[in-house]
């Protein structure tokens, strides 16, 4: 079945607006992270979440591993937020740390 | 530290021709991980390094790909006999030791089979 979820798949905001991303996952899935990709294909690690809250700037991220879910949050977003936001956890349960994705949140900030 | 690097960047292929793409990781980082992309999906794994040793195999990574790491810096991935269906960005990430979970990704190879 599914094992790591995302949702929406498609969000277009208003610039200055603040919003929610989901990402649910299945018990098997460790070492919980969310990727941001840009326009351009390139990949850059937002956050390592495997539990607990984290805030970087204007996103932050909770994970409740015991309700199998994260959330990332961006506030008063910027045109520079668009992309497709990933979040990826690691199924091997073996330390291999090779990462399975959710399908994507594909964000439009538009001015 | 000039980040993880992969060439080409692009790549157009005929069907049935070999294609191999390079990826250089960040120094120092001992493992290397290589992922596959295609159109509205997220990467899926396909192998990975820990120095030049290759440890795991994704069930994706037919017998027609093979890559290596031979003195566990840059690594090749080499695709014979290329299929449309293996039209694809190809990712490449590495990760330091200590901080595994910690991947930082080159810019990928775009391949296009026609």
């Amino acid at each position: 079945g599914i094992q790591v979820e995302q949702s929406p798949p498609d969000l277009i905001l208003q610039e200055g607006a603040n919003s929610t991303l989901r990402c649910n996952f299945s018990d098997s899935v460790n070492n919980l992270q969310w990727f941001h990709q840009n326009p351009w294909g390139q990949l850059i690690n937002l956050f390592y979440i495997p539990s607990g809250t984290k805030q970087n700037g204007r996103l932050s991220a909770t994970t409740v591993a015991t309700e199998r879910y994260s959330l990332l949050y961006i506030s008063s977003s910027q045109t520079t937020d668009s992309g497709v936001y990933f979040c990826a956890g690691d199924l091997s349960g073996a330390g291999s740390y090779q990462l399975t994705f959710g399908k994507g949140t594909k964000l439009s900030v538009i001015p | 530290d000039t980040g993880v690097s992969q060439n080409p960047r692009h790549k157009i292929t005929k069907r049935g021709q070999n294609v191999t793409f390079r990826c250089d990781p960040i120094s120092e980082h001992n493992r290397l991980y290589w992922y596959r992309q295609t159109l509205g999906q997220g990467p899926e794994f396909l192998t990975y390094f820990q120095n030049e040793a290759q440890l795991e195999k994704s069930r994706l990574l037919s017998d027609r790909f093979s890559a290596e790491r031979p003195k566990g810096s840059f690594s090749t991935l080499e695709i014979q006999r290329t299929e449309q269906g293996d039209s694809a960005m190809y990712l490449c990430a590495s990760s330091p030791p200590g901080r595994n979970y910690e991947q930082y990704f080159g810019p990928g190879t775009r391949l296009t089979v026609t």
